[in-house]
């Protein structure tokens, strides 16, 4: 159980074109998903934590009309990279925080994450 | 706010030797702390948590970890490690508020070099 997938795995885009990331709780149901980028050797930078329904909280220095996330159902949340650039290039990944009392081991506190998004923009 | 600090960038370890990776983290509120695991190109795999209760916990793949309030430590440790350890360890804290969680932070991340 509590498996995430994300896709894709990798991704080479144009230039100024968009890229939508995909996030998917496939056994249970996440009340919140998070979206994360991290640049080679770095650890995780969170930036947006998005609840179903509802818009998502940016974290400070992140464009919100660059990065855009949808969170549209409980098992479903999107990235889009808009006008991509070579500076957005990275590995973005996703988590998801787990409704409580859906399994073992599923208190709604910890987060499963996507296996990420290798994002390069030439 | 709350800080995760993982002191060591990188820990190298001969085979079948024991291991500490260490975290310390910073907070004004009670927390819940994780020790996550990624091997390259992929996503986080939870090894731990500390939610409450005994503070020693055991995780996945022989690992466990330590709680120490007084300290605001939660070391990382497994008595004999093994090549397929090596990869990249991150330690993590959640702030509590009212019984809900927040956020995840993560510390800097430690790489766990086993050597034959």
């Amino acid at each position: 159980g509590a498996v995430v997938s994300q896709h894709p795995s990798w991704v080479i885009c144009k230039s100024g074109t968009s890229v939508k990331i995909e996030c998917r709780s496939l056994d249970f149901q996440a009340t919140t998903m998070f979206w994360y980028r991290q640049f080679p050797k770095q650890s995780l930078m969170l930036m947006a934590t998005s609840n179903e329904g509802s818009k998502a909280t940016y974290e400070q220095g992140v464009e919100k009309d660059k990065f855009l996330i949808n969170h549209a159902s409980l098992t479903l949340s999107t990235l889009t990279v808009t006008s991509a650039h070579p500076e957005d290039s990275s590995f973005y990944i996703c988590s998801a925080r787990a409704l409580p009392g859906q399994g073992t081991g599923m208190t709604g506190t910890e987060a499963f994450f996507g296996q990420g998004t290798r994002l390069t923009v030439v | 706010a709350q800080s995760v600090t993982q002191l060591d960038s990188q820990v190298p370890v001969f085979e079948e030797a024991p291991v500490e990776l260490r975290c310390n983290y910073s907070s004004s509120v009670s927390v819940y702390l994780f020790w996550y695991v990624q091997y390259p190109n992929q996503g986080l795999q939870l090894l731990l948590k500390y939610l409450s209760g005994s503070t020693l916990v055991k995780g996945i793949n022989g690992f466990e970890a330590e709680f120490n309030k007084s300290q605001t430590s939660f070391h990382l440790r497994k008595p004999s490690v093994h090549i397929s350890d090596t990869a990249e360890y991150f330690c993590a804290v959640s702030e509590i508020y009212g019984g809900a969680t927040n956020k995840l932070i993560f510390g800097t991340g430690t790489l766990l070099a086993v050597q034959p």
